[in-house]
């Protein structure tokens, strides 16, 4: 079956540094979604990726989808204690189903 | 708009029972997903249900099953219950373009399962 690993699993910073999660498919995704879960909650949807090469920014997150279409990525920079959770890429080869990441636990410390 | 709805949000059981879980979509969201979060993991894909039809499984064996009713609510069962089976189970919701989901998923706040 599909297979979404990310790195690192955890992930400790000072608050103000910057934060990077990477995403890896074992095949090519049609598309790739980014979610946020934060302790004792549930994922919450930060946004779709479709196009090969695709970036898009959030304020201070920026997501970018693989030229092949088989890894993604998400950063964020100047961490805030408001980014603490875990976050999780979610792909898919056929557009309905989406197989999520093992997912990358962001600390930050004040 | 109310968002995704699941019900009971906790529950105990003694192995070798069944359960019901239930969830209602966000409003204007035809198809539900069911997800199973075991601690520290991320979620697995059980199956997917549009039109009252299971869509999509993912790698769970027949003991998993869900309905879809009309009104787009949707129950996921489990017979048979395995210690392994405690776990968080989400339910996620979205809308359904011509057969292709262009929308990020709308999470339930889930159900507690443990088993004992």
């Amino acid at each position: 079956g599909q297979q979404v690993m990310q790195i690192p699993q955890y992930q400790h910073v000072q608050e103000g540094e910057d934060f990077t999660t990477y995403c890896n498919s074992s095949t090519t995704l049609s598309n790739i979604q980014w979610y946020k879960q934060r302790p004792g909650g549930h994922p919450v949807f930060l946004i779709q990726l479709v196009k090969s090469g695709e970036v898009k920014k959030q304020k201070r997150l920026t997501f970018q989808f693989g030229e092949a279409k088989k890894n993604s990525s998400l950063h964020i920079t100047a961490t805030q204690t408001t980014d603490v959770g875990t976050y999780f890429c979610a792909g898919s080869n056929t557009g309905n189903q989406f197989y999520f990441g093992t997912g990358t636990s962001l600390t930050v410390i004040p | 708009d109310a968002g995704v709805t699941q019900s009971p949000t906790h529950l105990i059981k003694t192995r070798g029972q069944q359960v019901t879980l239930r969830c209602s979509p966000k409003s204007g969201h035809d198809t539900v997903s069911w997800y199973q979060q075991a601690l520290g993991q991320g979620p697995q894909f059980i199956f997917q249900y549009y039109e009252e039809e299971e869509r999509q499984r993912g790698n769970f064996p027949d003991r998993f099953s869900g309905h879809q009713f009309p009104n787009y609510s949707s129950e996921l069962n489990v017979n048979a219950l395995l210690l392994g089976d405690s776990a968080l189970y989400l339910c996620a919701s979205s809308p359904r373009r011509g057969g292709y989901s262009n929308y990020g998923y709308t999470f339930g706040s889930g159900t507690r399962l443990t088993v004992v």
